[in-house]
């Protein structure tokens, strides 16, 4: 499809274990978003791509957080030693450049049991 | 720190009704700002936005934004409300200084009652 694709949709999983997360953007969009919505919250900025230029950090929660954008496209989001706290939606967006309008994804409900 | 406001985390309204849902932010620097809306079950979806130019911003569904940078506010109305508006509106902002970085408000549910 031509929109922001996310996988798994659900991930459930044990505390301590690490979960990977990942996000296809549109095709030719540079600036590429991690958005975290936990329940009744509003989207929390986690990371921030735009093209080859060093990502912006700033919203990691913290060192067990991480994120990684090969070749300009696809996105990981890799969470090392779960806690409970980190249940939540993750949401994706991407969009053509910085300040533009962003095309969210349908979002990784991951639950930590 | 830059933040975004939204006070009323839900508003009930009857279809026809007038609704206002409230938008407040930080800084009176140069912003970028965006309505979007999360239909249930749905991702978010841009509704409306102002990047320059005029301060009243529509949509192709009735709904409208005006930016008003004295009192540092993007409130979005609508003068009649349906039943298909029933949704969770998010108000976003990027400020001078890092347009890269989005501030989300922390949305507001509306509930429009036939």
């Amino acid at each position: 499809g031509a929109g922001v694709s996310q996988s798994p949709s659900n991930k459930v999983t044990e505390k301590g274990k690490d979960v990977e997360l990942r996000c296809d953007p549109i095709s030719g969009h540079t600036a590429l978003y991690w958005y975290r919505q936990s329940l009744g919250q509003g989207l929390e900025f986690l990371i921030y791509f735009q093209g080859n230029s060093a990502p912006d950090k700033s919203g990691l929660p913290s060192d067990r957080f991480s994120a990684e954008r090969t070749g300009g496209s696809v996105s990981t989001l890799t969470i090392q030693r779960t806690q409970q706290e980190d249940s939540a939606v993750y949401l994706c967006a991407s969009s053509t450049w910085a300040f533009q309008p962003q095309h969210f994804g349908d979002g990784t409900r991951l639950s930590i049991l | 720190a830059q933040s975004v406001t939204q006070l009323d985390s839900q508003v009930p309204v009857f279809e026809e009704a007038p609704v206002e849902l409230r938008c407040n932010y930080s800084s009176s620097v140069s912003v970028y700002l965006f309505w979007y809306v999360q239909y249930p079950n749905q991702g978010l979806q841009l509704l409306l936005k102002y990047l320059s130019g005029s301060t009243l911003v529509e949509s192709i569904n009735g709904f409208e934004a005006e930016f008003n940078k004295s009192q540092t506010s993007f409130h979005l109305r609508k003068p009649s409300v349906h039943i298909s508006d029933t949704a969770e509106y998010f108000c976003a902002v990027s400020f001078l200084y890092n347009f890269n970085k989005f501030y989300f408000g922390s949305g507001t549910k509306l509930n429009v009652k036939p």
